[in-house]
């Protein structure tokens, strides 16, 4: 069965800690996707990246960080040097051939100044 | 802009009432899902539309009844047959399946908060 699990459930930071989110996803299938969204308070889900199974070259976009390991099947997340503005819900999420996107139950992230 | 609009933000039911919740998106996606995200919980599958006229059930589909009668427009209907209607629902949309493009991931609305009173 395909499950995403998200261990922290919170974690709070002072500005400028780089902070590290953890994700570990069950999928049987070979061909898949995984995803990271962001929720701040407004309530919709903002896009982050998109990873297939075939790819395992992390990715760096700023300040953020993805590292994708399969044999770990984990999806982690990095923030540098964290602001703020970071405070939010994330969730990390799994895509395979039912093409349905099961998510993880989330991890807030607080900044503090 | 293109997008997905979800209507009304807030939303208050009194106990054994239907509610509809409205969503209608202008991106020219096939693919509709409906999702309840309950406090400290992810997102659950309640019902999606690969495609107009045609819907399926999701995880937690028992309470909540939908139409897709038009490509732009997945109003949710939260029946009283419900029995914890309290929670943040969330539409998405996406390329449709069959073109592979909804390995992209979908598109979300910014979501409609139901507190039942």
């Amino acid at each position: 069965a395909q499950k995403v699990t998200q261990a922290q459930t919170e974690i709070s930071v002072v500005e400028k800690e780089d902070v590290t989110l953890d994700c570990v996803y069950e999928t049987r299938d070979t061909t898949y996707y995984l995803f990271w969204y962001k929720q701040p308070p407004s309530g919709e889900l903002v896009f982050l990246i998109r990873r297939n199974s075939f790819d395992e070259q992390n990715e760096i976009s700023g300040r953020y960080s993805w590292n994708f390991q399969k044999s770990t099947s984990s999806f982690n997340f990095t923030i540098t040097a964290s602001q703020v503005v970071d405070s939010a819900v994330y969730f990390c999420a799994l895509m395979d051939s039912s093409y349905k996107l099961i998510f993880g139950s989330g991890t807030r992230l607080l900044v503090r100044p | 802009d293109g997008g997905i609009t979800q209507s009304p933000k807030y939303l208050f039911r009194k106990e054994g009432q239907n509610v509809t919740l409205s969503c209608e998106q202008n991106l020219n996606h096939d693919a509709m899902y409906w999702y309840r995200q309950d406090p400290g919980q992810g997102l659950r599958l309640i019902y999606y539309s690969q495609i107009v006229n045609d819907f399926q059930k999701g995880d937690i589909a028992e309470g909540y009844s939908v139409s897709r009668e038009k490509k732009e427009s997945f109003p949710l209907t939260v029946t009283s047959a419900q029995k914890n209607p309290t929670a943040f629902y969330l539409c998405a949309s996406s390329i449709p399946t069959f073109t592979g493009g909804s390995s992209y991931g979908y598109t979300f609305g910014s979501g409609t908060r139901l507190t039942v009173v």
